[in-house]
């Protein structure tokens, strides 16, 4: 069964600087698009980031662009995301998913992670 | 693109036809949307993507239709299980979601 598992989350005072962290299992990493979607508290789902199977094409949202960064290690597995200048509406469970293995840019997801929740806070 | 789901909120019993409307600001190429179910607690599960094509392990009570700007998801039976908050997600441009409508039980 395809896993997906984040970590990282946590209390972060507003400018601050958090990395979140996906380890995956059961499929071939290398062979996917790789996704960051958020849902604050309540609220709906906004999809932050995307990156290709080799890691040279990479997107973001208008609302995280120029102070996230997407990144994976194929040899390891795990996707990243680099998230600085946070803001408190950047609070947010951050769900890694995994796309489709296709040339476009985007995709649907299936499955997604467990989540790890990001308080931006003072 | 703009995503706007209708109702808020569906509220049926068990047994009833749940139809979920998804209604897009300009028309999505090729068909590229999906629909999700999430359950307070846990992460979306995917039901349907190309707007008609069920995932797999997914029932198929749950079905998707729809094209251009107007998309319908149907559980045609609810079950107790069903009752879950739906999303649709296009992904022909730049991802966007619906706002999510939830399907309570009445």
């Amino acid at each position: 069964e395809v896993q997906l598992l984040e970590s990282g989350g946590g209390l972060v005072q507003p400018g601050g600087s958090l990395r979140l962290s996906c380890v995956a299992s059961e499929f071939i990493f290398i062979g996917f698009d790789m996704n960051w979607v958020r849902q604050a508290p309540g609220k709906g789902l906004e999809w932050v980031s995307a990156i290709s199977e080799s890691g040279n094409a990479v997107y973001y949202g208008d609302s995280v662009r120029g102070r996230f960064i997407i990144s994976r290690d194929n040899s390891k597995n795990t996707l990243y995301l680099q998230m600085n200048n946070l803001r408190a509406e950047d609070t947010a469970v951050y769900y890694c998913a995994k796309g489709v293995s296709t040339s476009r840019a985007y995709s649907w997801y299936d499955p997604w992670g467990q989540g790890t929740l990001v308080t931006v806070s003072s | 693109i703009v995503l706007t789901q209708s109702p808020g909120t569906l509220s049926l019993s068990p047994g009833e036809r749940a139809t979920l409307s998804c209604r897009a600001s300009q028309s999505i190429t090729s068909n590229y949307l999906a629909w999700y179910q999430q359950k307070p607690g846990q992460a979306p599960r995917l039901l349907i993507y190309g707007a008609s094509s069920g995932a797999t392990g997914i029932p198929d009570r749950f079905s998707g239709s729809g094209s251009g700007t107007d998309f319908t998801l149907t559980i045609t039976r609810l079950e107790p299980e069903d009752f879950a908050v739906y999303y649709c997600q296009q992904y022909a441009t730049s991802p966007s979601f619906g706002g999510g409508t939830k399907v309570e039980i009445k």
